[in-house]
């Protein structure tokens, strides 16, 4: 089953805006990953904060998480039309799930030049 | 240095056949992870190879599918009998060993199958 629920489905913006996705999970968790999916293929890992985190960056990307409401949001600041993909939330529970993750449905996210 | 290989990149079967996808993670990777994704949908965990232990298959969908690595790197999806549901893009990861857990998964192309 699919832990993370990822909002909006589908985010269409003009080049130089932020775009903001959203991601909510219903069990504890020791990491939260963001990925990205270039044309329905493999994925690319974009950032992974843990659960003792609350916010990070990387570049373009600020990350947050808040274990108490149990989601997390992913920023991208002055898109590119190069951002257009689809973007994935994916949580690791550590423990005996040791470096298994649970992926959401994701957010195809559209960048217009 | 090479990132994961999957073969083929196409697979296109009739309904009954039996069909075979290979991994190849990156050299050292410890772990090895199979998930299917079908059309527009997110990632949908098949199974987990990490090291010497035994493999949690708590994700296979039916007794049709299974998997298998050797010598621990390599790895083959077997599914069986194929259905029309089981078209999908079958996609492999790995990841070093250690890590507490923390640890990216590096990706690699995906097979597309397609079942007729």
């Amino acid at each position: 089953s699919q832990q993370g629920e990822e909002d909006p489905q589908a985010l269409s913006i003009q080049e130089g805006e932020n775009a903001t996705m959203n991601c909510s999970y219903k069990t504890s968790i020791n990491n939260l990953q963001w990925y990205r999916q270039n044309s329905g293929r493999g994925l690319v890992h974009l950032i992974l904060i843990r659960s003792n985190e609350r916010e990070k960056h990387s570049g373009r990307l600020r990350v947050t998480l808040d274990t108490s409401k149990k989601s997390s949001s992913l920023l991208i600041t002055a898109s590119r039309a190069a951002d257009t993909a689809s973007y994935f939330c994916a949580t690791g529970a550590g423990g005996t799930s040791y470096g298994k993750l649970t992926f959401g449905q994701g957010t195809i996210l559209t960048v217009h030049p | 240095g090479a990132g994961v290989s999957q073969s083929p990149s196409n697979k296109v079967t009739e309904k009954g056949k039996d069909v075979e996808l290979r991994c190849d993670p990156i050299s050292g990777h410890t772990a090895l992870y199979w998930y299917r994704q079908s059309l527009g949908q997110g990632l949908e965990f098949l199974i987990y190879f990490q090291g010497n232990s035994a493999p949690d298959k708590s994700g296979l969908p039916s007794d049709r599918f299974s998997a298998e690595r050797t010598g621990g790197s390599v790895s083959t999806l077997t599914i069986q009998r194929t259905q029309q549901e089981d078209s999908a893009v079958y996609l492999c990861a790995s990841t070093p060993q250690g890590g507490g857990g923390y640890n990216e998964q590096f990706f690699g192309p995906g097979t597309r199958l397609t079942v007729l």
